[in-house]
């Protein structure tokens, strides 16, 4: 069983799309997070979430859009998709949100906008 | 604020010999310290982490890491390399409850 899925794997859209990425963890981890890797491979945390609520908002687009209906759960939406959104986008757990805490990352989600 | 720097985008080692990936952060308290593996298409995985229990830190596939607070350092080390150790090596420490990730190191294997 996968600890950490996201779907799908791989994204090809135009720009001014709107796109979704949805992840599923079953470890019961409290915290979730999106990570967003661009193509020099640096590796930069967007958004996250303790056990529903949003507790890391990093300078973000207001086009990006996190969701998480429950604490198994976290999607990401992004309206008017651009070509700079070009990356691989990365979900993880962690037990809790405290700073010593291992993340368990997914597989990564390739977004590539044309 | 705290971060990390990694010295050396790319290494490159031959089979057998020392892997020495280096890793230096900025804190002025005692940092959590972690080293991720990402293995080509995949997602990361953590190799080791530090939060002051030990100075030396052993982590899986045979790497270990040694914090010296003095160098403010935390460069991760195996002594035999394997082919299956190709893949990027990013060096992590907490920031306000965030893991900041350092820019990574390509590590090649050269038969």
């Amino acid at each position: 069983d996968t600890a950490v899925s996201q779907t799908p794997k791989y994204l090809v859209t135009q720009m001014g799309n709107d796109k979704s990425i949805k992840c599923e963890q079953n470890l019961g981890h409290d915290t979730m997070y999106w990570y967003k890797q661009d193509s020099k491979k640096f590796l930069k945390i967007m958004f996250s979430y303790n056990n529903k609520e949003l507790i890391i908002n990093e300078t973000v687009p207001n086009r990006f859009s996190p969701k998480s209906p429950d604490k198994a759960h976290l999607n990401l939406h992004i309206n008017s998709l651009e070509l700079g959104d070009s990356a691989v986008y990365f979900c993880a757990s962690s037990q809790e949100s405290s700073g010593a805490n291992v993340l368990t990352f997914g597989a990564g989600s390739r977004l590539t906008v044309l | 604020a705290q971060s990390v720097t990694q010295l050396g985008s790319h290494v490159s080692v031959s089979e057998g010999a020392l892997v020495l990936l280096r890793c230096n952060y900025s804190s002025s308290v005692p940092p959590y310290l972690f080293w991720y593996v990402q293995y080509p298409n995949q997602g990361l995985q953590l190799l080791l982490k530090y939060t002051s229990a030990a100075t030396l830190v052993k982590g899986i596939n045979g790497f270990e890491a040694e914090f010296k607070k003095s160098e403010t350092s935390f460069h991760l080390t195996k002594p035999s390399a394997h082919m299956s150790d190709a893949a990027e090596y990013f060096c992590a420490v907490t920031v306000d409850y965030k893991l900041s990730f350092g820019a990574g190191t390509t590590v090649t294997v050269r038969a």
